[in-house]
């Protein structure tokens, strides 16, 4: 059973610039969360993608916006980055009716400059 | 809106005693309750999972309780080794929409041999 994983591992932009961050799910999952953590903080939940349809969302703008593939992986894109949104972005995978089984990847470190 | 609050924020211990982490969130109507462990840099990984008819679990040396009415958590860990190490977060679920974990802000542990 392969885990999930997140690429890439680091990235920096400039303020204005565009990035996608991208998730491969565990296998056998349907359900991908994205969670946005600044240094300090817990996890924000920033959305979740289920049967490629977005089945929740947590307080953040439409520049955040994210894409479910057929294959379970999952992309978030944000659009005219901020200082602020420099933070680990981690993704977490489980199967729908399992909620509570969720595995997390290892996380994209963005940075902001 | 759920808010999830840690204490102590860091804690500082020597090998062998052992500790308490507290949790505390202000919305009783969840689902399920998480305790996950966080390397630095790293990705989570779920300790124990306490669903919301539970009182407690236990795994090995770690015991998490839960009591829903008054809003609290604990995590006990028995004869702390210094590979516990790390940052402790709790996270409470609720169901709808999207399975959302809402995270604390987390205990950074230090176990000094």
């Amino acid at each position: 059973e392969t885990g999930v994983t997140q690429s890439p591992t680091h990235l920096i932009k400039t303020r204005g610039q565009q990035v996608t961050l991208r998730c491969s799910s565990q296998s056998g999952h349907n359900t991908v969360s994205w969670y946005q953590q600044a240094l300090g903080q817990g996890p924000q939940f920033i959305f979740q993608y289920y049967r490629e349809e977005e089945n929740g969302r947590g307080n953040f703008p439409p520049r955040f916006s994210g894409l479910q593939f057929p294959n379970y992986s999952s992309e978030l894109n944000v659009n005219a980055l901020e200082l602020d949104d420099s933070a680990l972005y981690l993704c977490a995978s489980s199967r729908q009716g399992a909620p509570d089984t969720q595995y997390f990847g290892p996380g994209t470190r963005l940075t902001v400059l | 809106k759920q808010e999830v609050t840690q204490i102590p924020a860091a804690l500082s211990v020597p090998e062998g005693e052992n500790l308490v982490l507290n949790c505390s969130f202000t919305d009783s109507a969840i689902y399920n309750l998480q305790w996950f462990r966080q390397d630095p840099g790293k990705g989570l990984t779920s300790l124990l999972l306490i669903q919301s008819s539970q009182r407690e679990q236990t795994s090995g040396r770690l015991n998490a309780s839960l009591d829903k009415s008054s809003g609290r958590s604990t995590l006990y860990i028995a004869a702390s080794q210094p590979g516990d190490s790390a940052t402790y977060l709790c996270a409470v679920i609720r169901f709808l929409p999207g399975n959302q974990f809402y995270f604390g802000t987390g205990t950074s542990l230090t176990v000094i041999p």
